[in-house]
């Protein structure tokens, strides 16, 4: 089981749903991060969240929109998808800025778009 | 830019022996870290090991270790006595400074297979 726990595990939706994602972490952590995976590549960072603040988004359109109610849970809402946003979507947690400790990911919700 | 290379797509080992997965990278940053991550097929990236640019010594955790070259720019992972649940994709990611929002630069991955 990892410390990052995200929900839902799957999830399916239509082009003009509006739903989120989200994950948690308890380990203090005060970085989190969205990063997508399309099947066969690398994870593509998103979003980073460094103490509850948005520090950087990387050109992210707007039809997905993070949150980051406090330290511990961060969500990504979701509106007017379209079939290629369809991958796995990894939340990451890392503590602040130190250079050498890792990110902590979970195991993703895979993301279908119809 | 910073960007990191794998050049090995898929990597094929017998079980028990070992296994060097290749990792080269490019920065003009003077300080960086480097990680590698284990992606089974569940999804998750697990975290394996870390060597920071300062670092003297190479990292070594139980059955990995990483071959840091600096000046050749290269950071190889090492999987001593291959087992059965090594079977995975394999990133190696790199931050650029150390400071800061911490943003990984992966790489394409290796996806390795252990046969018995």
């Amino acid at each position: 089981d990892t410390e990052v726990t995200q929900t839902p595990k799957h999830l399916v939706m239509g082009m003009t749903n509006k739903k989120s994602l989200k994950c948690e972490q308890h380990m203090g952590h005060r970085a989190m991060y969205w990063y997508k995976q399309k099947a066969k590549k690398p994870p593509e960072l998103m979003f980073v969240y460094s103490y509850e603040k948005l520090s950087i988004n990387e050109s992210v359109p707007s039809r997905f929109s993070p949150e980051c109610p406090n330290s511990s849970l961060l969500n990504l809402h979701l509106h007017a998808l379209q079939p290629e946003d369809s991958a796995l979507y990894l939340c990451a947690s890392s503590q602040g800025g130190k250079g050498n400790q890792p990110q902590h990911f979970g195991d993703g919700t895979r993301l279908s778009i119809l | 830019a910073q960007k990191i290379t794998q050049t090995q797509p898929g990597m094929f080992v017998q079980e028990k022996e070992a296994v060097t997965l290749d990792c080269t990278y490019d920065t003009s940053d003077p300080s960086y870290g480097l990680f590698w991550y284990k992606q089974p097929s569940s999804g998750e990236m697990i975290f394996l090991i870390y060597q920071g640019s300062y670092d003297q010594q190479n990292a070594t955790e139980g059955r990995y270790s990483l071959n840091f070259q600096k000046a050749r720019k290269s950071a190889n992972l090492v999987i001593s006595a291959s087992q059965l649940g090594d079977s995975a994709m394999y990133f190696c990611a790199m931050r650029p400074g150390l400071q800061g929002a911490q943003k990984l630069v992966f790489g394409q991955g290796t996806r390795l297979t252990i046969n018995p």
